[in-house]
């Protein structure tokens, strides 16, 4: 597609359910960021994809979350029994190399609004 | 992956010329230097991106040091619109990880 499209983009759900997190990137970008931005924070990283294989996964903040990306393309972030602190912005990147200088610069998506009651 | 230092915080009025500085003491030879802008609600979007000397664009202009330690976004004339947190990623291309950024409010 012509831009980074995640949804959905807006997500309520009760403490204790599980919710996934779609992040579809521009087409033929490689590299898939997954971030967290809580109200008035800056950018908390949480895993990163180069194709469908992940080498960094160190952001991930417990085994309560998880991703996954098939075909070099769609991502999911699943996060299992969600808590009230898991309420926050959940951004997706994908990585191109469009900058006059070279070198790769990320294009985001509009982000999904978790609110966990 | 070089650490960033910048301000919190800045305060600036319409038409003026803001800059905003970026440390990155340990900043490596393959590492270029890239600056976004996000407003509420919204993803980071990109500015502008230099690996040395000076960089300008319709946007703002970047200017690194020969040390390539800091580098200082500036943005001419700034507009209420302006009003945004930007932040400065140093690194390789791949490892994206963002520091706290700096809150520009621009006032009338």
């Amino acid at each position: 597609g012509a831009g980074v499209s995640q949804s959905p983009s807006n997500k309520v759900t009760e403490k204790g359910k599980d919710v996934e997190l779609r992040c579809d990137p521009i087409s033929g970008h490689t590299a898939l960021y997954w971030y967290r931005q809580s109200l008035g924070q800056g950018l908390e990283f949480l895993i990163y994809f180069q194709g469908n294989s992940a080498p960094d996964k160190s952001g991930l903040p417990s085994d309560r979350f998880s991703a996954e990306r098939t075909g070099g393309s769609v991502s999911t972030l699943t996060i299992q029994r969600t808590q009230q602190e898991d309420s926050a912005v959940y951004l997706c990147a994908t990585n191109s190399q469009s900058s006059p200088s070279g070198a790769n610069v990320l294009t985001f998506g509009a982000g999904s609004r978790l609110t966990v009651l | 992956l070089a650490k960033t230092t910048q301000p919190i915080s800045m305060d600036s009025y319409e038409g003026q010329e803001v800059n905003i500085t970026c440390s990155h003491n340990n900043i490596a030879t393959n590492d270029y230097i890239t600056w976004y802008q996000q407003f509420p609600s919204q993803g980071p979007r990109f500015i502008i991106q230099g690996y040395k000397t000076k960089v300008t664009n319709e946007v703002a202009s970047l200017f690194i040091p020969a040390d390539r330690k800091s580098s200082t976004l500036s943005l001419p004339r700034v507009s209420l619109s302006d009003t945004a947190v930007y932040y400065c990623l140093v690194g390789d291309g791949f490892d994206m990880r963002f520091g706290a950024g700096t809150r520009l409010t621009v006032k009338p």
